[in-house]
């Protein structure tokens, strides 16, 4: 069975830019999660979607967002990036009603 | 704001000692509570999940919980090298699936 994949792997971006990140759950999963893991800080809670519905969001700022289409796979967007932003995006998936998260291995963002 | 707390080491042991890794958490509301392993440059993979106050084993594995405490535990028996890496608690927030993270404690297994 495969796991959660991410896409892409690494990005590199400028200050300004947009960035998308890709995540695609385990089959039958129709949670989705992000976080993000800046160097050296614990994992950051930022979405959850669930049923293509945002269901709960992080303490983070408007320019991140997201959206989960049909088939559950999502889709994580971050506007007008800046140096901070740089760190491990994570994508975790879990069955609907189910707590355990399996993650993904990630995207790694690059704002220079 | 939903508090993890970790040591964040590192914890170093020598091949075959055991391990213990500890965690505490502010919202006393929490119900759920998972350990997770991350090698470095990986994503976490999940270890084990505790619900109840107690003891939970598996394998050389062993979650403990105490809920009056806020406190959770991991135990590792017989450390092994390949047990090096750093160990996230996760604890659930008040709405169900949000999880909130420790910074982690990282374990180094001394052969």
């Amino acid at each position: 069975e495969a796991g959660v994949t991410q896409s892409p792997t690494h990005l590199i971006k400028t200050r300004g830019q947009q960035a998308t990140l890709r995540c695609s759950p385990i089959s039958g999963h129709t949670s989705v999660y992000w976080y993000q893991q800046a160097l050296g800080l614990g994992l950051q809670f930022l979405l959850w979607y669930d049923e293509g519905e945002e269901r709960n969001r992080g303490n983070f700022p408007p320019r991140f967002s997201g959206r989960q289409f049909p088939n559950y796979s999502s889709e994580l967007n971050v506007n007008a990036l800046e140096l901070e932003d740089s760190a491990l995006y994570l994508c975790a998936s879990s069955l609907r009603g189910a707590e355990t998260q399996y993650f993904g291995p990630g995207t790694r963002l690059l704002v220079l | 704001q939903k508090e993890v707390e970790q040591n964040s080491g590192p914890l170093s042991v020598p091949e075959g000692a055991i391990a213990s890794l500890n965690c505490t958490y502010s919202d006393r509301g929490s119900q759920s509570f998972f350990w997770y392993r991350q090698y470095s440059g990986k994503s976490p993979e999940l270890i084990m999940s505790i619900y109840s106050n107690g003891d939970k084993e598996d394998g050389r594995f062993t979650a403990q919980l105490n809920k009056a405490s806020q406190y959770v535990s991991l135990l590792i028996r017989d450390s092994q090298p390949s047990d090096s890496a750093t160990y996230l608690c996760a604890v659930n927030g008040e709405i169900g699936n949000q999880f909130y993270f420790g910074t982690g404690t990282s374990l180094t297994v001394i052969p």
